[in-house]
């Protein structure tokens, strides 16, 4: 694997509550993505970043921001929790074309 | 913004049958990536097709793009459980980020 890594794996939170998923990388790659899988929908981009704090909205950004202060870490803020956004989280990364995927961060908002 | 279309979304097969799923777009495509998932998993990057009319095969897997690069398909010859998985396209246009299609989920049924 790329050297992606995800934290939490799994989180169960209220909703209303702030949220922060961290997806860290070893690589050293330039541009880093945070999608949301979905049944029926596939992978939707919602934040990404081609660089310290160079950060661009993808198709569903709404209800969440990202910061990227170190090559390494782009984190996922849910400022306020929403039940539906309830998903599974993954972030990737790339250099040239092909993105790698994290592992993965399975949220449930009640 | 682009959008692709993929199908079918479902495929029951019986081990040792080919698979076909097929990946479309109403614009002119610069590159088409294929990804696949396995159940739990995340996504795994396949190969990128650039050039018009283009076949790669890898073993069993054969990816090709359409002359009008507006179209591609992924065909697994003599299906195996290992095949068993979501299987997605992903595109761009220019420089924008990559879109996924809904991805075909393949059954394999031994």
């Amino acid at each position: 694997d790329a050297g992606i890594t995800q934290s939490p794996r799994h989180k169960v939170t209220e909703t209303g509550t702030p949220v922060t998923l961290r997806c860290h990388q070893t690589e050293n790659h330039r541009y880093m993505y945070w999608y949301r899988q979905d049944p029926g929908h596939g992978l939707r981009l919602i934040h990404y970043s081609y660089g310290v704090k160079d950060t661009d909205k993808g198709e569903v950004s709404d209800g969440y921001s990202v910061s990227r202060s170190k090559t390494e870490d782009f984190l996922l803020t849910l400022e306020s929790a929403t039940s539906s956004q309830t998903s599974v989280y993954f972030c990737a990364i790339s250099e040239r074309y092909e993105q790698y995927f994290g592992p993965g961060t399975r949220l449930t908002v009640t | 913004g682009q959008q692709v279309m993929q199908i079918p979304q479902y495929q029951h097969v019986q081990e040792g049958e080919d698979f076909t799923t097929y990946c479309n777009s109403s614009t002119t495509l610069s590159n088409i990536q294929w990804y696949k998932q396995r159940p739990g998993g995340h996504p795994v990057f396949l190969i990128q097709l650039v050039k018009s009319g283009e076949v790669k095969k890898q073993k069993r897997l054969t990816f090709q793009f359409g002359e009008a690069k507006k179209n591609s398909s992924l065909h697994i010859t003599a299906t195996q459980t290992t095949d068993v998985g979501t299987y997605f396209c992903a595109v761009n246009s220019g420089n924008t980020p990559l879109v996924f299609g809904k991805g075909t989920r393949l059954s394999v049924i031994a």
